[in-house]
């Protein structure tokens, strides 16, 4: 069965160093992956996603995430942390018949 | 820019209440969904729909059903609300898959309180 796993609960990162926000998954098949931010009460917005092509993609607010075949991998990444970047970070994989499933969120913190 | 709307964004509502929760979306989008989220266990689709009239279960369908008359307008039904269903519910509309995949595009949330 598809899964993916957000290993942490929370990263906490200080304004301008660069952050990783881990996922990994399991699909059976060629892997379609997306990560989703949420600002506090606020839905869901989505920042990238990976369907096939370069192992490095790029998505709105200076995010990039790196799918890693090998490793089962699509980790979040940003060269320098923003105050505003606070958030709760979803990564999602598609599941065979169309649906997405998330992970479990993972707390992003930066502080100035 | 797709819109998607909720009918409310805080409802509370007493144990045993009929309880509907509303989403239009403005970009004719086929596809809808209805998921709920509660820390630690992320998203939870509940239902969803590829078309006008149509409908198929979720991961957590039990206590909900779903009604979609109109392409734009997909509602959640609480039958008979109970407190294990408070929980903040997130309404996503997508484009209908061909060769590629879509991203959803999601409301701001109602979180539903049941006493």
């Amino acid at each position: 069965a598809q899964s993916v796993a957000q290993p942490e609960d929370q990263v906490n990162v200080a304004e301008g160093n660069p952050l990783t926000v881990k996922c990994t998954y399991s699909v059976s098949g060629n892997p379609y992956l997306f990560w989703y931010v949420q600002y506090p009460n606020r839905g869901l917005q989505f920042l990238l996603k990976y369907i096939t092509g370069d192992n490095l993609v790029k998505g709105s607010y200076g995010f990039e995430a790196e799918f890693n075949k090998s490793q089962t991998s699509f980790h979040l990444k940003k060269p320098s942390a923003l105050v505003s970047d606070s958030a709760l970070y979803f990564c999602a994989v598609r599941d065979i018949t169309d649906k997405l499933i998330f992970g479990t969120g993972t707390r992003l913190q930066v502080f100035p | 820019d797709v819109k998607v709307t909720q009918s409310s964004r805080y409802l509370v509502k007493r144990t045993g209440e009929k309880v509907f929760l509303e989403c239009v979306q403005d970009m004719d989008h086929e596809n809808m969904f209805w998921y709920r989220q509660d820390p630690g266990l992320g998203l939870r689709l509940i239902y969803f729909s590829y078309d006008v009239k149509m409908k198929e279960k979720g991961d957590i369908p039990e206590g909900y059903s779903v009604s979609r008359e109109k392409k734009e307008r997909f509602s959640l039904i609480l039958e008979s609300a109970s407190t294990n269903q408070t929980s903040m519910y997130l309404c996503a509309s997508s484009l209908l898959a061909s060769g590629n995949y879509n991203e959803q595009f999601f409301g701001p949330g109602t979180r539903l309180t049941v006493l």
